[in-house]
């Protein structure tokens, strides 16, 4: 079975901060982990995803995540906030054993303060 | 190449009536997914259906709610005999192959239902 933990339901950031939004994953098989952003009143955008080899994942919007087996932990960050990162951020893992399911977590929402 | 695309995008239903909401996967995309998103919650998977095929409804309530996927049209998610619970915002998503694995599922903007 897998799951996926968001820890922090909002985070509050000042512009130009680090952004960094904290998910940790449970997988009994080799995961596949995405992120995903959705804005107001949208369906859900991919920011980045990790599959296989590079641990150190880069996406859209300057947003990268790093994957850490040992830590089970995919956390996303981006150096910088701008006040256009603000909306609701999901974790989500997938394996590859013939399941067919995303597992979402209960999402992030990201606040940017001027 | 347009996206995902629900319709509608709003739909208000008494209790007691149906509920039909529509999606159409981005072109070139055989297969659908159907999840729900309930204030403050994230999404909930549904259903996976392929065309004309269940491939995975553990999801879906055992009862009032159907999915299907044609050979021709849209995919179709409905509600019988809507309840106050069951209002929420339905998201449709679809790939180009299987997506229990690597391949990123692509979103369309949602239909939100609302049961008075």
């Amino acid at each position: 079975a897998q799951s996926v933990t968001q820890l922090g339901s909002h985070v509050s950031v000042s512009e130009g901060a680090l952004v960094l939004l904290r998910c940790n994953y449970s997988s009994s098989v080799p995961p596949y982990l995405f992120w995903y952003v959705q804005y107001p009143n949208q369906g859900l955008q991919l920011l980045l995803k990790y599959t296989t080899g590079a641990t150190l994942v880069k996406g859209i919007n300057g947003f990268e995540a790093e994957f850490k087996k040992s830590e089970t932990s995919f956390h996303l960050t981006k150096p910088s906030a701008h006040m256009s990162d603000a909306a609701e951020y999901f974790c989500a893992v997938s394996g590859n054993t013939g399941g067919f399911k995303t597992i979402f977590g209960a999402g992030t929402r990201l606040f940017v303060k001027a | 190449n347009a996206g995902v695309m629900q319709n509608p995008r709003h739909l208000v239903r008494r209790r007691g009536q149906e509920a039909r909401l529509r999606c159409s996967p981005m072109k070139g995309h055989s297969h659908v997914y159907w999840y729900r998103q309930l204030p403050e919650e994230g999404l909930k998977f549904m259903v996976y259906l392929q065309k004309e095929n269940i491939i995975d409804e553990s999801g879906m309530p055992k009862e009032r709610f159907s999915a299907e996927f044609p050979k021709e049209g849209p995919s179709i998610l409905r509600i019988q005999q809507v309840v106050r619970g069951d209002s929420a915002a339905y998201f449709c998503a679809s790939s180009p192959r299987a997506g229990g694995g690597m391949n990123e599922q692509f979103f369309g903007p949602g239909t939100r239902l609302t049961v008075l």
